[in-house]
């Protein structure tokens, strides 16, 4: 059963507007939650974190809210450019020593100019 | 510069062959990881390990083995390699016990077996 959810394969966005995208978790022990972007044929690289203990965290164009009580959190990008055009996965970790990164199956952003 | 660097892009391999897959991290990091990427199925976690000689499975252990002599190097070794096998190879590495740290990766493998 998928921990992390990813529920939109893919967002199109005009250029200038705000992109949004939503990830769910299952498991309450997740207490550390992060976005990667991932261009093809490259690794995945980390854009922004938030901690359980906050409900925000921004950091330029981009903002990551956590909502614990619906186990949901989101990223905001604005304003969206077409060099945000990539692949953006969600994980998360619990604050146990020793535990991995659980990975959503990510959403396809498109930025069109 | 923090790195992470994987042994090959691109690797073609035979079904059947046993195939390593390298991967080492120069920061000093305690943990490392094995991911893989295909389509429509995000990362998925196949080994992990967070000390010399210590590895933990993943949600897709089977088919795989891994080794971590030295801190900074861990291997992923496929047995005998088949066709469901090929696959975008992730590796990453993040410092241990710390509660607000990411994992940084590599560029990845891309292992095709014919």
């Amino acid at each position: 059963d998928q921990q992390v959810k990813q529920n939109s394969p893919s967002l199109s966005v005009q250029e200038g507007r705000i992109s949004i995208l939503n990830c769910d978790y299952t498991n309450s022990m997740f207490d550390y939650f992060l976005w990667y972007k991932k261009y093809p044929a490259e690794g995945p690289t980390f854009l922004i974190s938030i901690s359980s203990i906050k409900d925000k965290n921004e950091d330029g164009r981009f903002t990551v809210f956590l909502n614990k009580s619906a186990k949901h959190l989101s990223l905001h990008i604005v304003p969206s450019q077409p060099g945000d055009s990539a692949v953006y996965f969600c994980a998360a970790s619990a604050h146990q020593a020793g535990t991995a990164l659980i990975f959503g199956k990510g959403t396809t952003l498109s930025v069109s100019s | 510069d923090v790195k992470v660097t994987q042994s090959s892009r691109y690797l073609v391999k035979r079904t059947g062959e046993k195939v390593f897959l390298e991967c080492v991290q120069d920061m000093d990091h305690e943990n490392m990881f094995w991911y893989r990427q295909d389509p429509g199925l995000g990362l998925r976690l196949i080994y992990f390990s967070y000390d010399v000689k210590m590895k933990e499975k993943g949600d897709i252990p089977e088919g795989y083995s891994v080794s971590r002599e030295k801190k900074e190097r861990f291997s992923l070794i496929l047995e005998s390699a088949s066709t469901n096998q090929t696959s975008m190879y992730l590796c990453a590495s993040s410092f241990f016990g710390q509660p607000n740290t990411e994992a940084f990766f590599g560029q990845g493998t891309r292992l095709t077996v014919v």
